[in-house]
């Protein structure tokens, strides 16, 4: 069975400032790898996503990732965030390649930034 | 061009009740699967639909059953409500052929008392 472990529930950082989110998981097959961000009362929107190919991983409002297949991590960071990321950020893993299939998901890590 | 609907957006229920939410997926989607977010933690998916059928599960008791309709629609029910099962569910839908970005709604916050 698959698990995704979010190593920090809560990370402070000062406005722009460089951010990483760490992630890492546990499967016995090829994985698919997904970060998503949920802002207050919201739902969830995916960031970026690595399904196969370049290890570095570019999403949206400048974040990136990299998949590191041995040491079973795929790291969100940021190189400069701004208020407006205060959010929470879920890591995901799927088995299967058609994205309709299910994703589990880590804890969360609540970024909170700081002027 | 619409998202992911989900409603009623907020409800309360108590505790032996049963509850239906509903999801409209995005359009072009055919494939709806539904998640449980317990306060503070992730999601959890509970059960995804396609072609009319429940084609995965997760693990969750039988109290929880759903349906998908023939234009693409789901309704999640939960029968038997307990305290814990208070929580925002979360409608995520998909196209079934290729690798598109999978689209959750705003959720359906469900509490009860």
């Amino acid at each position: 069975a698959q698990s995704v472990t979010q190593l920090d529930s809560q990370v402070p950082v000062f406005e722009e400032a460089p951010v990483e989110l760490r992630c890492n998981y546990s499967s016995s097959v090829s994985v698919y790898l997904f970060w998503y961000v949920q802002y207050p009362n919201q739902g969830l929107q995916l960031l970026l996503k690595y399904l196969s190919g370049s290890t570095l991983v570019k999403g949206i409002n400048g974040f990136e990732a990299e998949f590191n297949k041995s040491q079973t991590s795929f790291h969100l960071r940021k190189p400069s965030v701004h208020i407006s990321d205060t959010a929470e950020y879920f890591c995901a893993v799927s088995e299967d390649r058609a994205a309709g299939n299910k994703l589990t998901f880590g804890g969360g890590t609540r970024v909170l930034v700081k002027p | 061009d619409a998202g992911v609907t989900q409603s009623p957006t907020h409800l309360i229920k108590t505790r032996g009740q049963q509850v239906t939410l509903r999801c409209s997926p995005k359009s072009g989607h055919d494939t709806v699967s539904w998640y449980q977010q317990a306060l503070g933690q992730g999601p959890q998916f509970i059960f995804q639909y396609y072609e009319e059928e429940e084609r995965q599960r997760g693990n969750f008791p039988d109290r929880f059953s759903g349906h998908q309709f023939p234009n693409y629609s789901s309704e999640l029910n939960v029968n038997a409500l307990l305290l814990g099962d208070s929580a925002l569910y979360l409608c995520a839908s998909s196209f079934n052929r290729g690798s598109n970005t999978i689209y959750f709604g705003e959720g359906s916050w469900l509490t009860v008392v």
